[in-house]
């Protein structure tokens, strides 16, 4: 099994320019979610999927897009580039272990995008 | 307590100590803990899910305990090594939103 993929691992943009961070997993998670990692802030969520056609927002979800086709990808769209949004990107996945309780996430290897 | 916070924010221990670490959350409708350990240029990786007060869960030498009408957890490591120098994060999803702690940055000198 792959587990999480991501891709690219870096990327550079412009001011303005938009992109996809793609994320697939191998392990039909129901639960995938989309974090950003800036010093000293550790992980916040931007958005999250409880299944195929749900997405939801999370603690920062202004100027990214998701969808959820499929179980087993969930993009995430930039829409207009800006230099707040240097980061490094992570999408994670996770299954229902009894009722709301989810088992631990697991990690995809993580997108450094720069904006400039 | 509002949101997750994690104490202390960085600890420093000599190789073979035994250290331990706070992580302090809203005590409502809890439904469970996450414990993760992220070492630094790789990604995070699921430790513990602790899902009842009074939980124990173990793992070689790393142990982590809960108290649920409290708030709170404890994440142990005995007798410390170099490899354990890590973040170590805490998470308590509330429903299927899973919001991540500060961490606690751990440095073990040899």
């Amino acid at each position: 099994n792959a587990g999480v993929t991501q891709t690219p691992k870096f990327q550079v943009l412009k001011t303005g320019q938009s992109m996809t961070l793609q994320c697939a997993q191998d392990m039909n998670h129901e639960y995938m979610s989309w974090y950003r990692q800036d010093p000293g802030m550790g992980l916040r969520l931007i958005h999250y999927s409880v299944g195929a056609g749900i997405t939801d927002q999370g603690e920062v979800p202004n100027g990214y897009n998701v969808s959820r086709s499929t179980t087993e990808d969930f993009p995430l769209r930039l829409l207009s580039a800006a230099p707040s949004q240097t980061s490094v990107y992570f999408c994670a996945s996770s299954y229902r272990q009894q009722g709301p309780i989810t088992y631990g996430y697991t990690f995809g290897s993580g997108t450094r995008l720069t904006v400039v | 307590i509002l949101n997750v916070e994690q104490s202390p924010q960085s600890l420093h221990v000599q190789e073979g100590d035994s250290t331990n670490f706070t992580c302090s959350f809203p005590s409502s409708n809890f439904y469970a803990l996450h414990w993760y350990r992220w070492e630094t240029a790789k990604s995070p990786e699921a430790l513990f899910v602790m899902t009842l007060n009074g939980d124990e869960k173990k793992k070689g030498r790393i142990s982590a305990t809960l108290n649920t009408k409290e708030g709170y957890s404890y994440l142990y490591i005995k007798g410390s090594q170099p490899e354990d120098s890590a973040t170590y994060l805490c998470a308590p999803p509330k429903g299927f939103k899973t919001i991540f702690g500060a961490g606690t940055r751990l440095f073990v000198k040899a």
